[in-house]
């Protein structure tokens, strides 16, 4: 089955790091994306994954996936109050037209000062 | 220019009104999409076009009707709506469909009440 879970909800204090996390059942996932929204706002995408990485960094963005255990993690080092956001795991499976997008309930981050 | 750029930012209408929500983007983006979102919820696809063609309805009601007038612009006409159709219309775009269906630029979105 195609399914996307991620816990709702985490708490973090300023300057400390979140983790963010995201478990997929569809082995057949190609890309793993991480998008942020922030209230009243579009979607933004943050960064990004190839299903054969294991590891990709961007700033204070580092993706972390584990296919043998279908598990992918974002950490924010130095998280700000500006971090806080809803993030949506979402992964790409299928090819060429018949690609399909299968997004997590998205988990709701508060920073607090 | 990376942006998508939606309008209105909000509207209300009634269930007999007709109205259309539009949106513009300038990347040079061959693909283009409508989503909903309920409130605390991820976006539901309902369209895809293609290279100004519609590639993906996904089962939407007839009353919500997608229109791509050329590669820059795509509307969503709305008609005869119901109460539960009140959602966050979100319209986004990606360098194609395919493999970059993932890399999505999203506008804002429109408020959309239905009374």
């Amino acid at each position: 089955g195609e399914d996307v879970e991620q816990s709702l909800f985490l708490s973090v204090r300023e300057g400390d790091s979140s983790v963010i996390n995201c478990t997929y059942t569809d082995s057949s996932s190609t890309y793993l994306y991480w998008y942020k929204q922030e209230p009243g706002a579009g979607l933004q995408l943050l960064t990004y994954i190839f299903s054969n990485m294991d590891m990709k960094q961007d700033q204070r963005l580092t993706v972390l996936l584990n296919k043998k255990d279908k598990h992918l993690s974002l950490r924010i080092a130095d998280t700000q109050t500006g971090d806080s956001a809803i993030y949506f795991c979402a992964e790409s499976i299928g090819a060429g037209n018949n690609r399909k997008l299968i997004w997590g309930l998205g988990t709701s981050l508060a920073v607090n000062p | 220019d990376t942006e998508v750029t939606q309008t209105p930012k909000h509207l209300v209408m009634g269930m007999t009104n007709k109205k259309s929500l539009k949106c513009e983007q300038h990347m040079g983006h061959r693909a283009m999409y409508w989503y909903k979102q309920k409130a605390k919820k991820p976006p539901e696809l309902m369209f895809v076009y293609s290279y100004e063609k519609l590639s993906i309805n996904e089962s939407v009601p007839s009353r919500f009707s997608p229109e791509c007038p050329n590669s820059s612009l795509l509307n969503l006409h709305l008609h005869a709506l119901q109460p539960e159709d009140s959602a966050l219309y979100l319209c986004a775009s990606s360098p194609s469909f395919g493999r970059f269906m993932g890399e999505l630029f999203f506008g804002e979105g429109s408020r959309l009440t239905v009374l």
